[in-house]
């Protein structure tokens, strides 16, 4: 079972920031915070991941609270062309977090015009 | 970023029919790679393990013999779907994991099975 709770749907507006919450308040030490997106018909793509510490790439940032239970993904000036479903998922490093990897259903983020 | 390709994106088969889907990592080596199944509307669902030179890993439920996995180098993965019926009807993805201690995973862009 997924490890991590996630609105079903959001709207945002475009050009303002979405951010997308999730809960996972049963995550180990050791594990990850995951964030991956697919747009309709196409494979995941990877977002960022974070394991305490607050994360920022090109894509998006990556705020995790302090007791780790829960996160926020915020990409900070929506295009329509991130309208997809967003998945958050916990899972340890290497080879044994990648096979363990269980997408929930994920939060189905819709950018309006 | 690290790019994973498949092939064919799509494809058509009468039942009955085997079909093979190509998963290659472009950029990078991945001795692991991963094959999941999405029906409509519902979430990925893990097939199978794939390791280079080594048997695959099934996940419970998934018929070893229904759905070949060889990994013969370090940049493909093949998925043979075989004696296809309508049931098989699914996007199946795969993915590449870089690098064992980092575990970044990076995903194809899907192939879908239509299976008449």
């Amino acid at each position: 079972d997924a490890k991590t709770t996630q609105p079903p749907s959001m709207d945002c507006a475009e050009g303002r920031a979405a951010n997308l919450p999730c809960n996972h308040s049963t995550i180990s030490g050791n594990e990850y915070v995951y964030w991956y997106r697919q747009i309709h018909s196409q494979g995941p793509q990877y977002i960022i991941h974070g394991l305490k510490n607050n994360e920022t790439n090109e894509m998006a940032s990556l705020i995790i609270t302090e007791d780790r239970k829960s996160s926020t993904l915020i990409l900070p000036h929506a295009t329509l062309r991130d309208t997809a479903v967003y998945y958050c998922i916990v899972r340890v490093g290497g080879v044994q977090g990648a096979q363990k990897l269980v997408f929930g259903q994920g939060t189905r983020l819709t950018i309006n015009p | 970023g690290a790019v994973v390709s498949q092939h064919p994106s799509w494809v058509i088969c009468k039942s009955g029919t085997s079909v093979k889907i190509e998963c290659r990592s472009l950029d990078f080596q991945a001795t692991t790679m991963f094959w999941y199944r999405q029906f409509p509307k519902q979430s990925l669902m893990l097939m199978a393990t794939s390791n280079e030179g080594s048997k695959a890993t099934y996940e419970q439920g998934v018929e070893k013999d229904k759905f070949l996995i060889n990994h013969a180098s370090l940049t493909l993965s093949t998925l043979t779907v075989t004696s296809a019926h309508p049931e098989d009807s699914s996007f199946y993805i795969c993915s590449a994991l870089r690098g064992p201690h980092t575990g970044e995973l990076f995903f194809g862009e899907g192939s879908r099975l239509t299976v008449l």
